[in-house]
């Protein structure tokens, strides 16, 4: 079945430094969706990329679909202690290129902040 | 705020015993998915429903059971429960069924099974 695959699995970064996590799909995806989970909550949506190569920003994030539509990027700039927290891709299942479901997460990067 | 609730917050509950889990999803969303979280490990995906029909199924144990009713809220049954079944249990909601729009996640039901 469809596999999504993050990594890198944890990240210790200073105040100040970029971050950026990878998010690989075993099958091509219809749109792919990101989630951050602050700790001791729940995922919160985030952003969802459609097109091949599409380029998304929200202040510091960046996020990237690749052309294949089988990966795809968060970049955070600069972080801050309120970045921390786990962030997840996440795609649905597919078959014959009709999305039926099945949203399927990484196992997510879980990311810590020095100040 | 998300919208999704879920019921209850915690439970805590011994080996061999069954219980179900609620979550009523935001309103006028159709879908509702259910996945397991484990310590410090990533959601798996359990079951979804659409309008009161299975959509689709993840890695979801035989002794583990849900539905949604008319009213589009959702029950998870787990019985039989075991040690291993402690975790933190979300449930989601969407408005398609086709995983291509954003999901809203409840606050989560921290199962501990002792």
């Amino acid at each position: 079945g469809q596999q999504v695959m993050q990594i890198p699995q944890y990240q210790h970064v200073q105040e100040g430094e970029d971050f950026t996590t990878y998010c690989n799909s075993s099958t091509t995806l219809s749109n792919i969706q990101w989630y951050k989970q602050r700790p001791g909550g729940h995922p919160v949506f985030l952003i969802q990329l459609v097109k091949s190569g599409e380029v998304k920003k929200q202040k510091r994030l960046t996020f990237q679909f690749g052309e294949a539509k089988k990966n795809s990027s968060l970049h955070i700039t600069a972080t801050q202690t309120t970045d921390v927290g786990t962030y997840f891709c996440a795609g649905p299942s597919n078959a014959g290129g009709t999305s039926y479901g099945k949203l399927t997460f990484g196992q997510g990067t879980i990311l810590t902040v020095h100040p | 705020d998300s919208g999704v609730t879920q019921t209850p917050k915690h439970l805590i509950t011994a080996t061999g015993q069954r219980v179900t889990l609620r979550c009523s999803p935001r309103s006028g969303d159709l879908s509702v998915y259910w996945y397991q979280q484990s310590l410090d490990q990533g959601l798996q995906f359990l079951i979804q429903y659409y309008n009161g029909e299975e959509r689709a199924k993840g890695n979801i144990l035989e002794r583990f059971s849900a539905q949604q009713f008319p009213d589009l809220h959702s029950e998870l049954n787990l019985s039989s429960l075991e040690l291993g079944d402690s975790a933190l249990y979300f449930c989601a909601s969407s408005v398609d069924g086709g995983g291509n729009t954003e999901a809203f996640f409840g606050q989560g039901t921290r199962l501990t099974v002792v």
